[in-house]
């Protein structure tokens, strides 16, 4: 049972480079989540899909775009990537919305110089 | 500003002795959870305590809640060095959303513990 998987596990990019992040979980869960974790801000959330066919932005969606492609992935996509968006994204998911705990993907390590 | 802060931002500890973190918060809750995150991985949840609860238990995990006080405290009783690893509460914050609030949790910045052996 492999959980939350994201894909890659590692990226560097130029700024103004575009970039798709991939998360599939393999739990059934009807919720997903994208957050970013930057050194002493902790975990904020970017976007969030309740269910399939439904996205809501989060605390910091700016520069980002999702797709819930279908029950088992939600993507993440970087569209003019920035030096600021220079962090480790996480994909997490859980049953449903109503704060269950979430199951957390090993992250991507973004660099964007 | 953060829903959820951890206190403190750091302990350093010896093998055998008891870890206590805690964390406040400024909202009304519907509950409230624990994550650790080990070195270059994602969290793992831990447990999860509702509003209506005061203290829960798992394994060598005690949580308690006092919502008067809008904190909460996590002890890791008799620790090993397995435990090393930073420990965040998140909370979900309803007021502070505007239009749909349901799934949105917010992470504290998290308590780094170690464990010496």
């Amino acid at each position: 049972n492999a959980g939350v998987t994201q894909t890659p596990k590692f990226q560097v990019l130029k700024t103004g480079q575009s970039m798709t992040l991939q998360c599939a979980q393999d739990m059934n869960h009807n919720s997903m989540y994208w957050y970013r974790q930057d050194p002493g801000m902790g975990l904020r959330l970017i976007y969030y899909s309740a269910s399939e066919g439904t996205t809501d932005k989060g605390e910091v969606p700016n520069g980002y775009n999702v797709s819930r492609l279908n029950k088992r992935e939600f993507s993440l996509r970087l569209e003019s990537a920035a030096p600021s968006q220079t962090s480790v994204y996480f994909c997490a998911s859980s049953e449903d919305v109503s704060n269950q705990p979430q199951h957390f993907g090993d992250g991507t390590r973004l660099s964007i110089l | 500003s953060q829903q959820g802060e951890e206190d403190p931002q750091a302990l350093s500890i010896q093998e055998g002795e008891n870890a206590t973190m805690n964390c406040s918060y400024k909202t009304s809750i519907n509950n409230l959870q624990w994550y650790r995150q080990n070195s270059g991985r994602g969290l793992v949840h831990l447990i999860l305590i509702r509003s209506n609860e005061r203290e829960k238990h798992s394994g060598r995990l005690r949580v308690t809640l006092d919502t008067s006080k809008k904190s909460s405290s996590l002890l890791i009783t008799a620790s090993r060095a397995a435990d090393t690893a930073s420990y965040f509460c998140a909370t979900d914050a309803r007021f502070l959303d505007r239009g749909s609030t349901l799934g949105r949790l917010y992470f504290g910045r998290g308590t780094q513990l170690t464990v010496w052996p």
